[in-house]
């Protein structure tokens, strides 16, 4: 079974600096899909951005993008130019790829989360 | 854009009650989802549909049970609430089982059993 870890339940950040936040997982499965998901207190979860195993190039929107080092199962989000909309709870999430019978629907598997605080 | 909605916000509940928490989305998604957030946990998976009346069991579906009468609402039930199943829940949908489509959320439930 897949499994995915943050090892980070809580960091902060200074409005306008970089900030990276870490994720592991373990699988099996050569091709699949990792995800980051911000979810603000209003607790509508938002995709951040996504990243096809597959594909060796890394993801990149706006000032998120993501280091995907899939030998190392390891996959974490840089935050660049932080801003206090920034400040929410941020779950990395793993999905096999819809081909997989077992795949239970596209299930999403979280993390832990992380709780990022942005200072002024 | 896809908008998936949840009945209440927030719900309080006595110990024994049965619980019907309600989701509806109104993309035509074939896929719905219910999740339980908890603190140090994440979400985890309680049941998924793949269409009108399927419905499957997800990671934790104990003391849990859902339908699906219409393709737009999923409902999760909970047929005696208990106080560990104080908890957020969310629902999502995703257009189809066998697309690379994503997942759209809806803004959760907190649900206290007390």
């Amino acid at each position: 079974a897949q499994t995915v870890t943050q090892s980070q339940p809580e960091m902060s950040v200074q409005e306008a600096e970089t900030v990276t936040l870490s994720c592991t997982y373990d699988t099996s499965e050569s091709d699949y899909y990792l995800f980051w998901y911000k979810q603000p207190p209003s607790r509508q979860m938002i995709l951040v951005i996504r990243q096809e195993a597959y594909k060796q190039q890394n993801a990149t929107e706006n000032r998120f993008s993501v280091n995907f080092q899939k030998a190392a199962k390891s996959f974490s989000l840089k935050i660049s130019d932080s801003q206090l909309g920034d400040a929410a709870m941020y779950f990395c999430a793993y999905r096999s790829p819809t081909s997989m019978i077992y795949n239970q629907g596209g299930k999403l598997i979280f993390g832990q989360g992380t709780e990022l605080s942005v200072k002024p | 854009d896809v908008k998936v909605t949840q009945s209440s916000r927030y719900l309080v509940k006595r110990t024994g009650e049965k619980v019907f928490l309600e989701c509806v989305q109104d993309m035509d998604h074939e896929n719905m989802f219910w999740y339980r957030q908890d603190p140090g946990l994440g979400l985890r998976l309680i049941y998924f549909s793949y269409d009108v009346k399927m419905k499957e069991k997800g990671d934790i579906p104990e003391g849990y049970s859902v339908s699906r009468e219409k393709k737009e609402r999923f409902s999760l039930i909970l047929e005696s609430a208990s106080t560990n199943q104080t908890s957020m829940y969310l629902c999502a949908s995703r257009l189809h089982p066998s697309l690379e489509t994503e997942q759209y959320f809806g803004p959760g439930t907190r649900l206290t059993v007390t």
